[in-house]
């Protein structure tokens, strides 16, 4: 069983379009994140949701929406994708406060073309 | 600042050998380590974690120290083994839901 799933696992777009990556998480959890890791491997957080509401949002450009339906999803919406939004987005999950260990997805490996 | 560094960006070692990886905080309230590994291809999975109530702790080839004090904190891999190639993140926590992490090491062990 996936705890943390997300998908697409593989997306490749065209510069100006609008996508979606969607992420669910079985663990019970309520926490969940989005990280960005680029090229040269650096893990930042973009947001994080503490049942369903936004906790976190950090500087990310407003053409990135989360949205939280329940606290076992968190999907990423992007508008407008540009070439420096291409990157492996994680979506991931944690119990909740005081240092929580974070389990992550398997990764939506995006190209922006 | 909620920054984490972390040294050396890669580290090359003989298969047998020991690894150490080093990281620094900068906020002396965070109190969550945890210390990831990420293989190729792969999402970052947790190998190790301390609180900053524990000074060190250990799970068979690999350990962590702290020194709240300093505010760096340290992960040692013992008898390297081909297997432990990957990238390395350190992360400390911020408040109660941010996790931060390291730019990350490469680790490389040679057969």
């Amino acid at each position: 069983d996936t705890a943390v799933s997300q998908t697409p696992k593989y997306l490749v777009t065209q510069m100006g379009n609008d996508k979606s990556i969607k992420c669910e998480q079985n663990l019970g959890h309520d926490t969940m994140y989005w990280y960005k890791q680029d090229s040269k491997k650096f893990l930042k957080i973009m947001f994080s949701y503490n049942n369903k509401e936004l906790i976190i949002n950090e500087t990310v450009p407003n053409r990135f929406s989360p949205k939280s339906p329940d606290k076992a999803h968190l999907n990423l919406h992007i508008n407008s994708l540009e070439l420096g939004d291409s990157a492996v987005y994680f979506c991931a999950s944690s119990p909740g406060t005081g240092g929580s260990t974070i389990y992550f997805g398997e990764g939506s490996w995006l190209t922006v073309v | 600042g909620e920054n984490v560094e972390q040294h050396p960006s890669t580290l090359s070692v003989q298969e047998g050998d020991s690894a150490v990886i080093k990281c620094t905080y900068s906020d002396s309230a965070s109190n969550y380590f945890p210390w990831y590994k990420q293989e190729l291809g792969k999402r970052p999975q947790l190998i190790i974690d301390i609180r900053s109530n524990v000074g060190e702790k250990k799970d068979q080839r690999i350990a962590v120290t702290l020194n709240k004090t300093a505010k760096h904190f340290s992960l040692h891999i013992t008898e390297t083994q081909p297997e432990d190639s990957a990238v390395y993140f350190c992360a400390a926590s911020f408040g109660d839901y941010k996790l931060s992490f390291g730019a990350g090491t490469t680790v490389t062990v040679r057969a």
